[in-house]
């Protein structure tokens, strides 16, 4: 079982709402990441954050806006998203806080319906 | 531009036989690449991983051998089961890219019994 946790697993949202997606882990990480994955697609890296602080964002709409309150924690806010935006968002997590060479765990994923 | 890139795209396996899954890499820099099971509705599960100083690496069950020279990478499975039925992707680390993670297209597995 992953020891990165994601709530909510599912959640439908209208293109008009404001809605949050969160993502702990207490493996005592330094990284953390926001994945998005399409069906039948690989994931896709939205945005690293290294000791708390956002080192890559990969040109990701300003729609989606992360947030990492502490070491443990990292959020993803939602609002004004388009339906093409559905898809599942994964947060991972490495022990490296530069990400590098080290193991990158992923949890169960957040299913995002946008409407 | 650069890219991991799997040769098969679906597997079809019958249980017990052992299963191959390839992967061709082209970056240069990346020095450390990791195996993921993605099950149908779950998110990608670490298998295994291998280091570039390294050419083989067991675990339980599987097998990773990384050939620098052509830049190929490979996932066996022993004695597959119905369980190992999934996506993998292989995946790989740039030194020179912080912590991006550069993603295979994926092989979808599937075990007959």
């Amino acid at each position: 079982d992953t020891e990165v946790t994601q709530t909510p697993k599912h959640l439908v949202m209208g293109m008009t709402n404001k809605k949050s997606l969160k993502c702990e882990q207490h493996m005592g990480h330094r990284a953390m990441y926001w994945y998005k994955q399409k069906a039948k697609k690989p994931p896709e890296l939205m945005f690293v954050y290294s000791y708390e602080k956002l080192s890559i964002n990969e040109s990701v709409p300003s729609r989606f806006s992360p947030e990492c309150p502490n070491s443990s924690l990292l959020n993803l806010h939602l609002h004004a998203l388009q339906p093409e935006d559905s898809a599942l968002y994964l947060c991972a997590s490495s022990q490296d806080g530069q990400g590098r060479g080290n193991t990158i765990y992923f949890g169960e994923g957040s299913w995002l319906t946008v409407v | 531009g650069e890219s991991v890139g799997l040769h098969l795209p679906t597997l079809s396996v019958q249980e017990g036989d052992n299963s191959i899954i390839n992967c061709a890499y082209s970056n240069s820099a990346s020095d450390y690449f990791i195996w993921y099971k993605q099950e149908s509705g779950k998110g990608p599960q670490f298998i295994i991983d291998i280091r570039s100083n390294m050419d083989k690496r067991q675990g339980q069950r599987v097998t990773v051998l990384l050939n620098k020279t052509v830049k190929h990478l490979s996932l066996q499975i022993a004695a597959t089961q119905p369980g190992d039925s999934a996506v993998y992707f292989c995946a790989e680390n740039p030194w020179d890219q912080g912590g991006k993670l550069i993603f295979g297209q994926g092989t979808e597995l599937s075990v007959k019994p």
